[in-house]
């Protein structure tokens, strides 16, 4: 069965440090991979998503970029973070095509001081 | 472009009431439906699915008809359980050749005993 592993759970950063997430999916080849911010009380917001190696599309304009240096491995990065990149962050997979479900890691807790 | 409504919450039940969490939405051509349960301080967990007009989409007790006359999918369910409370989004696939699905802002469901 496919799993999906995002790290690190929980993470404290003081503001303009760099930031690195991680995202990966096992059990499934070429996954469509997804990155979402989830700000308190608020729906989801699309911020990437790559339909394969080093493909990928941004949804928003913001300080964040993404990178898939593999197949299964869904990376986000900020080299300088800003108090408002705090949220939780989900990183989700999907099989390709469209009106797919898609299949979400844990997500990660990111509280910038 | 695609939206999703759902209705505004928090919902306060008490065990074993019926539940309805109303979900309508504006999208063009005939996307997906899907609800997506989201437990405190985790990721989202696919709840269920409808792909075409009149499908009902159920599991775990929930159900959930895609009504193209009224661009509806309202989520039901007969007897909550404390364990059902978390908050609940309703999402659709995009148009044709999108990978994007589109979410509600969700709704908080609380069940007490």
């Amino acid at each position: 069965s496919q799993t999906i592993h995002q790290w690190p759970a929980t993470l404290v950063q003081p503001v303009g440090s760099p930031l690195s997430l991680e995202c990966t999916v096992e059990g499934t080849s070429n996954p469509n991979l997804y990155w979402y911010r989830q700000a308190a009380g608020r729906g989801l917001q699309l911020l990437f998503y790559s339909v394969g190696i080093g493909q990928i599309s941004s949804e928003v304009p913001q300080n964040l970029s993404a990178s898939r240096p593999q197949d299964r491995q869904f990376i986000l990065s900020s080299k300088k973070l800003l108090l408002s990149d705090s949220g939780f962050y989900l990183c989700a997979w999907s099989v390709d095509g469209s009106n797919q479900p898609q299949h979400f890691g844990d997500g990660t807790r990111l509280s910038i001081l | 472009g695609n939206s999703v409504t759902q209705m505004e919450g928090p919902v306060t039940l008490s065990e074993e009431a019926f539940l309805t969490i109303n979900c309508t939405y504006t999208a063009t051509g005939y996307p997906s439906l899907f609800w997506y349960v989201q437990y405190p301080g985790e990721g989202l967990q696919l709840l269920l699915k409808a792909t075409k007009a009149d499908d009902k989409g159920s599991n775990k007790g929930f159900e959930a008809t895609y009504r193209k006359e009224t661009t509806s999918f309202h989520l039901e369910k007969g007897s909550v359980q404390v364990s059902d409370s978390a908050v609940y989004f309703c999402a659709l696939s995009g148009r044709a050749g999108s990978y994007q699905l589109t979410f509600g802002k969700g709704t908080k469901l609380s069940v007490i005993p």
